[in-house]
């Protein structure tokens, strides 16, 4: 276990409203990343963060923002979920090691 | 752009050997993962390849090639458990970012 704590694990919410899902990790680790997994797509990243307040979009970045003030907590927000955001979240560390993901967020968006 | 391209579906007899290959096309290349993902479940790391070659890990083997941008995983005496989706990523650049395929679902069967 790579000591990353994802949460809520489920969650509901309606188009238009804001949601906040949390990673938080026990390893130090100054690198977090913030995946989505769809089917048919795979696992694509949407930002990372490198340090505490230091982060960069990924390929799948608009609609959301992050937020690193610790370094054991990377906060991801969808400001106006849309149903196209319905989707498992994955939080994941690691740098040159291999990643070590959390056991995801399942968001629905009705 | 970035592209990794893996067969969608695969089916194998329980015992039996099974391959699963994985090209890839990407602006810069650190690395290649295999990660192995039960439904429902976070991925769970695998094997990695760095250098040309082949990697043995157990009834899992690795193999690499730069030059072809080729990759497979090598699934030995398969068990009914390893009925899993095996995801191939390609670590691009600095930052330890992972570009993922679309993985492949392998049904091992009796």
């Amino acid at each position: 276990d790579a000591g990353i704590t994802q949460s809520p694990r489920h969650k509901v919410t309606e188009t238009g409203t804001p949601v906040t899902l949390r990673c938080h990790q026990t390893e130090n680790h100054r690198y977090m990343y913030w995946y989505r997994q769809d089917p048919g797509h795979g696992l694509r990243l949407i930002h990372y963060s490198y340090g505490v307040k230091d982060t960069d979009k990924g390929e799948v970045s608009d609609g959301y923002s992050v937020s690193r003030s610790k370094t054991e907590d990377f906060l991801l927000t969808l400001e106006s979920a849309t149903s196209s955001q319905t989707s498992v979240y994955f939080c994941a560390i690691g740098l040159n090691s291999p990643l070590h993901f959390g056991n995801g967020t399942r968001l629905t968006v009705t | 752009g970035q592209n990794i391209d893996q067969p969608t579906e695969m089916t194998a007899t329980e015992g039996a050997i099974v391959q699963i290959n994985c090209t890839y096309q990407t602006s810069g290349f650190n690395g290649l993962f295999w990660y192995q993902q039960h439904a429902g479940e976070a991925p769970t790391f695998l094997s990695y390849n760095v250098l040309d070659g082949l990697e043995e890990k157990g009834r899992f083997s690795s193999f690499l090639s730069r030059s072809k941008g080729y990759s497979y995983l090598l699934l030995k005496e398969l068990q009914m458990k390893d009925s899993a989706s095996y995801l191939c990523a390609v670590r691009v650049g600095q930052g330890g970012k992972l570009i993922f395929g679309q993985g492949t679902e392998l049904s091992v069967k009796p």
